[in-house]
């Protein structure tokens, strides 16, 4: 499979935790990577591999799989933390990428 | 630290080719562990990954865009190099370059992008 699905919004209130998924055939094989892409900025990565975070990367961010879905959660949501999100892996090929739909996060 | 800059045209006109360069910085396009990804945003819309180079010159394409894509490196100026034929106004979006590590496919620095308009 060659796609990524994502809820296209979710809301959290500050300081709760909120949880966004990934679903696609090919994370059945790969794991997702991660990234947050706030208005007019480039995406940045935060988490990567079972459950890594780059530098720089709050540990209130973390990532989970099973099966054939992903999950990154936001735990004690921040008002920094409004941006848009992405998953992306390897596609059932191994050798190509293939990005989520994206998910808008809102903090309330 | 590591930088990726993409550069090129602004605006190109339909069935024009698209020449998109990116150069990096803190680290060398020979790095057997990392390679250099394109990949395009329209307006309001999702990221949508265009193709990578690797160190040893092996190249992948997404495969519905592969027959008007090529990528290509030159090591010695630290550039990465995407042309796109036959340019249309749904092409138009921000391009960016970043780098992809081997290991993972994880994309861990990503340039600032460089917004392309396709129109007559």
């Amino acid at each position: 499979s060659s796609e990524l699905t994502q809820d296209p919004a979710v809301s959290v209130a500050l300081g709760q935790t909120v949880r966004i998924t990934c679903q696609g055939g090919s994370l059945r094989s790969y794991y997702a990577s991660w990234y947050q892409q706030k208005p007019g900025q480039a995406p940045i990565l935060v988490i990567y591999g079972k459950n890594n975070r780059p530098s720089g990367i709050p540990d209130r961010f973390s990532g989970s799989s099973s099966g054939n879905t992903a999950s990154l959660t936001i735990t004690g949501a921040q008002a920094e933390d409004e941006a848009d999100y992405y998953c992306n892996s390897r596609d059932s090929s191994g050798y190509h990428l293939v990005f989520g739909t994206g998910t808008k996060v809102t903090v309330l | 630290q590591v930088t990726l800059k993409e550069s090129g045209p602004v605006l190109v006109k339909p069935t024009e080719t698209l020449t998109l360069t990116c150069t990096v910085s803190g680290f060398s396009l020979s790095n057997a562990r990392m390679g250099v990804s394109w990949i395009r945003q329209p307006p309001g819309k999702a990221l949508e990954w265009l193709a990578h180079i690797f160190s040893n010159d092996g190249k992948s394409y997404s495969t519905s865009l592969k027959s008007r894509l090529t990528i290509s490196k030159d090591t010695s100026k630290s550039q990465v190099v995407l042309t796109m034929t036959n340019m249309d106004p749904v092409d138009s979006a921000t391009y960016f370059c970043a780098r992809i590590r081997i290991d993972d496919y994880g994309v861990d620095v990503w340039g600032k992008g460089t917004t392309v308009t396709v129109s007559s």
